[in-house]
């Protein structure tokens, strides 16, 4: 069974630009969590989707992130225009939304805004 | 809200010995789970170990352990026979099992480094 995957797993971006991260979950998950730990914090939740829709998007930072589950698959997080606080790690996780609830992870984006 | 607290911003241990990685959290829900993730160098997290909070046994998978302690809401987790490839990020995170909402909450973290 695949894992979580990721993409792209580096993005270099100039302030201003727009990026847009993928997250493929396993097959099956219809929960779907995207998170982001900044260079020395914590991991912070940003949102969660069940299959197509959004559950809780109460961790997303501001409107530059859009966060999209089209058919209930894979999403997109897109950040437009990026700053310089935006760079970290973005991870992506699924679950089956039983419990335990356990999040299986993916590898993260790691996205530098210069 | 849900708070996790891991007190240890790294440590050393060696290999083929035993380690405890400390973990506290606050919560005001009853009924939640705990878990450990493991982050090596490559980035990747990946699911250790969890536990329920109505769990009365403590939580074990292989190696790793997970010291339950409700009334003094702690969570450690032991990594016993430390191998070199233990070496890594430990993060303790917490669940509130809710009807909705199920995100985790991380501690900051502890590094471990296994010395040969």
């Amino acid at each position: 069974e695949a894992g979580v995957t990721q993409f792209p797993s580096h993005s270099v971006i100039e302030k201003g630009q727009t990026v847009t991260l993928r997250c493929d979950p396993i097959s099956g998950h219809d929960n779907l969590y995207w998170y982001r730990r900044v260079m020395g914090k914590e991991i912070k939740f940003l949102l969660h989707f069940v299959k197509e829709s959004k559950q809780d998007e109460s961790g997303m930072p501001n409107n530059r992130f859009l966060a999209e589950r089209t058919g209930g698959t894979y999403s997109t997080l897109k950040v437009q225009p990026a700053e310089l606080e935006d760079s970290g790690v973005y991870f992506c996780a699924s679950s089956t939304g039983q419990v335990p609830y356990e999040q299986y992870f993916g590898p993260g984006t790691r996205l530098t805004v210069t | 809200a849900q708070k996790i607290t891991q007190t240890q911003p790294g440590m050393f241990v060696q290999e083929k010995e035993a380690v405890t990685l400390d973990c506290t959290y606050d919560t005001s829900d009853q009924s939640y789970g705990l878990f450990w993730y493991k982050q090596p160098s490559s980035g990747e997290m990946i699911f250790l170990i969890y536990q329920g909070s109505y769990d009365e046994q403590n939580a074990t998978e292989g190696r790793y352990s997970l010291n339950f302690q409700k009334a003094r809401k702690s969570a450690n987790l032991v990594i016993s026979a430390s191998q070199l490839g233990d070496s890594a990020m430990y993060f303790c995170a917490i669940l509130p099992f809710k009807a909705a909402g199920n995100k985790l909450t991380f501690g900051g973290g502890t590094r471990v480094l296994v010395k040969p």
